[in-house]
Formats: structure tokens, sequence, C-alpha cells
């Protein structure tokens, strides 16, 4: 298993461009989340969803979209990029129901808006 | 909403002392605190966690502990190596609540082992 993947690693973008992060997992997990993390700083959640078809507003969900049209992927639309959303994203899983309920995180994009 | 505060936020240490973080929690209601390290440039990664049914559980060199009347709960790492120098995040969720089991993340604590 690949575990979760992100593509891309690290991306440049102009203030008011747009972009999609996109975040795959192979291990059948029900749960998908994506988190920011500013430098220095814990992990805030933007988006999450229990399952295709489902999502719902995390922390910071300003800025941001998401869908969830498949049980694999689950990708982050980020529509006018601003500066303030330069940061690290990272997706993660999770089974529901597992006796460990861990996330299982992604690689991360590394994101820089100019 | 859950706040999960984390203390402290640097920590430095002799290598083979021991590195203590702590947690607190508000929501009465969350019943599964997992811990995840984090190393420079990489993705968190879990290290232990610990149900609410449940006081203590080790693992090697690593420990946590729970107070669910006092909603806190900490990390203990005995024996450190420089290896251990990481971010350390404490998070809390409601594993029955319908609400995903998102968890809520403390803000880590930067533990560095002086060799």
């Amino acid at each position: 298993n690949a575990g979760v993947t992100q593509t891309p690693k690290f991306r440049i973008l102009k203030i008011g461009q747009s972009m999609t992060l996109q975040c795959t997992q192979d291990m059948n997990h029900n749960y998908m989340y994506w988190y920011r993390q500013d430098p220095g700083m814990g992990l805030k959640l933007i988006y999450y969803s229990v399952g295709a078809g489902i999502t719902d507003k995390g922390e910071v969900p300003n800025g941001y979209n998401v869908s969830r049209s498949t049980t694999e992927d689950f990708p982050l639309r980020l529509e006018l990029a601003a500066p303030s959303q330069t940061s690290v994203y990272f997706c993660a899983s999770s089974k529901r129901g597992a006796i460990q309920e861990t996330q299982y995180f992604g690689p991360g994009t590394r994101l820089l808006v100019l | 909403g859950e706040n999960v505060e984390q203390h402290p936020s640097t920590l430095s240490v002799q290598e083979g002392d021991s590195a203590v973080i702590k947690c607190t929690y508000s929501d009465s209601a969350s019943n599964y605190f997992p811990w995840y390290k984090q190393e420079l440039g990489k993705r968190p990664q879990l290290i232990i966690d610990i149900r609410s049914n449940v006081g203590e559980k080790k693992d090697q060199r690593i420990a946590v502990t729970l107070n669910k009347t006092a909603k806190h709960f900490s990390l203990h790492i005995t024996e450190t190596q420089p290896e251990d120098s990481a971010v350390y995040f404490c998070a809390a969720s409601n594993r029955g609540n319908t609400n995903a089991g998102k968890s809520t993340f403390g803000d880590g604590t930067t533990l560095t082992v002086k060799p």
C-alpha cells in the first residue's frame, strides 16, 4: 500500500491564481481530512469528509473548497490564492470504527503564494 | 467545540533525561487521545494513543497518562535520545460522535535532546 499520497510536493502561486491539491489514499478509509500547518504552528483542520459525497467545514475553511466523489480521492481547491494561504498542507485519512483510529498523513504540499 | 492546550511549547533536555509534555482539553465527551511525532520536514506520525477507559499506557520508552476528571493527559519519554528530537502534537477526539471523529490538535512542543 502507498498509504496517503499528495501532489504536488511544492508549488508557487501568484495572488489570484487557483489550484487543486490532490490527495489519494489506498487503505479504503472512509474518513479524510485536510489540514494546514503554518511555520512553527500546529495543525488546523480545513475540511473533512466522512465518506464519498459528504464533506464538512473544519476550523479554517474560508478560501478553500473540497469534493469527495470517490472513497480514495479528496482534492482541495484554492480559488483565489492569497499570501495568507502560504502554508504546508497535509491530507490525512482514518478508518471509522477501527480499533486504532489513527490518522495517517500524506507527505504534505508546500504552497507559497506571492 | 473542543479546545486543546499543550505545554510547554519548547523543551530542551540532556540525553538520557526524561521529558514530559502536558495537554488539557475542554470537551468532557472526548474519549480518544493520540500523540503524533513530526520530524523536521516530515509528516506527523502516531507514536502512542490512549482511550478514556484507560489511565496509562506504555510502549518501551514512551508512556501516556490520562486524568479524565481533570481533563488532562501527558506524554512521558524516558531515557531520551537525540533521535527523539522533533515536534510532538497531542490531540483529542470523540470516537463515538458521528461528527467524523475529527481530532483537535494542540499547537505542538518542540523537543530538543542535547547529546
